[in-house]
């Protein structure tokens, strides 16, 4: 299976705040990757799939890029209602996650 | 809007079987591929399972192959994870999801029902 690995695991920040999480796979997945959000007690969510495409529904605050191997998640001006684990997730061939990331207001 | 929610969690002990099962509505589910993705205690996600929108192909994780099967009824709307000989390594909040787009499968999940947990334990 194709390995996920986000940094960092986890990342405090001030609201208004640019923050930056970063994803490698251990093999090549094209533009085959998703990025979920899971608030505490929640289910996940979907935010961005195929790299760079927003979900509908999501805020324009959020983005995503990369291809390959190296992706990112930004959230370009980070709100109370961000506090979530983070994940990365490609499709490429049998899913497989990050280890997710933490982020919570300073 | 798309409503998913997981029935059938329990607790059971080490060897034995449980059902799992989604109710699905909002949105034309025998167009789309199904899976079951699941979550240890403070841990990650993991895919465990899909199945196709007809119900003609599906596919396992590893770690649950031969023990776990997912199953439909397009009739009922409603999806479903036969596990047997369960191991505590099992224990999990099992969450149905869709995938996204309505041709084969993405294996991009774009909505999660709200999870069952599943406590394997003697």
């Amino acid at each position: 299976d194709i390995q996920m690995t986000q940094s960092p695991s986890s990342l405090s920040a001030s609201v208004g705040h640019r923050v930056t999480i970063t994803c490698r796979a251990s093999q090549n997945v094209r533009m085959y990757l998703n990025w979920y959000l899971q608030r505490p007690g929640k289910a996940p969510e979907l935010l961005i799939y195929a790299a760079s495409s927003l979900q509908g529904g999501v805020p324009s605050r959020f983005s995503g890029s990369g291809s390959g191997t190296d992706f990112t998640l930004t959230i370009s001006s980070l709100q109370p209602e961000d506090v979530a684990t983070y994940y990365c997730q490609q499709s490429y061939s049998t899913p497989t996650f990050g280890q997710g990331t933490k982020v919570e207001i300073k | 809007q798309v409503q998913l929610v997981e029935s059938g969690g329990g607790v059971v002990h080490p060897g034995r079987s449980l059902r799992l099962s989604c109710a699905a509505s909002g949105f034309t589910f025998s167009s789309y591929g199904m899976h079951w993705v699941r979550q240890a205690p403070g841990k990650g996600l993991k895919w465990v399972a899909l199945i196709f929108s007809d119900g003609s192909d599906t596919r396992y994780a590893d770690s649950v192959k031969g023990r776990f099967t997912i199953s439909r009824d397009n009739s009922r709307n409603t999806l479903h994870l036969q596990m047997n000989s369960l191991r505590t390594e099992d224990t999990a909040v099992y969450y149905c999801a869709k995938d996204k787009v309505d041709v084969g499968a993405t294996k991009i999940f774009d909505y999660w029902g709200l999870g069952s947990l599943v406590t394997v334990s003697s």
